[in-house]
């Protein structure tokens, strides 16, 4: 069965400290691999998209890794500020698909000050 | 804004009433979803459109729901017969795909409309 698991489920950090959030899949073959940012009751925002071949890609503060052997995926974010308070989501689209995502249940992240 | 924009962003309805969101996907965006998201849980897919051709729809779709997209850019989601368990936010996506996959597009989400029905 195709499976998206992140952890932690949630992370509590001060403000301007880094943080790493993980996503484990097991969707065989991928065509590519999303972090989304979703503030609560707003629609998700696109943070980086990878394709298989990929293994990092950044957006300013934010970097994701890939590791399609292990199919591991991290979200590192530096310098965290009080607006990155909010859920960050791994998104899986099977290879060949041209609708399906499979979404993991997100990482809740509260910054404080 | 040139973003994916949704209408109502919220509604409350009687149980048994209809209700239709709108839809109004980026310019030029041939492929448009619809999910629909409960507090804690991931996005769940309804349906999608490749320009105005209904492409796939989940079984979650019962007979009750109904989605249309009649000139390939704006599209409606409607509900008839409300119930409770329908009180959800119901988000609406587009990207503009090339080929058969998704492959490496960006997904644009909208900011939702919510349901909630009493």
């Amino acid at each position: 069965k195709n499976q998206v698991e992140q952890s932690p489920q949630s992370l509590i950090i001060l403000e301007g400290k880094n943080c790493t959030l993980q996503c484990n899949y097991t969707v065989s073959p991928f065509s590519n691999l999303r972090w989304y940012k979703q503030d609560t009751g707003r629609g998700p925002v696109s943070l980086t998209i990878m394709t298989f071949s990929e293994n990092t890609k950044s957006n300013g503060r934010y970097t994701a890794t890939l590791d399609a052997d292990t199919k591991q995926s991290s979200l590192h974010i530096t310098a965290s500020q009080l607006s990155d308070s909010a859920s960050y989501i791994c998104v899986v689209s099977p290879f060949g698909s041209n609708y399906q995502l499979i979404w993991g249940a997100g990482t809740k992240l509260i910054i404080k000050p | 804004d040139t973003g994916v924009s949704q209408d109502p962003r919220h509604k409350i309805t009687k149980r048994g009433q209809n209700v239709t969101f709108r839809c109004d996907p980026i310019s030029e965006h041939n492929r448009l979803y619809w999910y629909r998201q409960t507090l804690g849980q991931g996005p769940e897919f309804l349906t999608y459109f490749q320009n105005e051709a209904q492409l796939e729809k989940s079984r979650l779709l019962s007979d009750r729901f109904s989605a249309e997209r009649p000139k390939g850019s704006f599209s409606t989601l409607e509900i008839q017969r409300t119930e409770q368990g329908d009180s959800a936010m119901y988000l609406c996506a587009s990207s503009l795909a090339q080929g058969d996959t998704n492959s490496g597009n960006t997904i644009y989400f909208g900011e939702g409309s919510w349901l909630t029905v009493v």
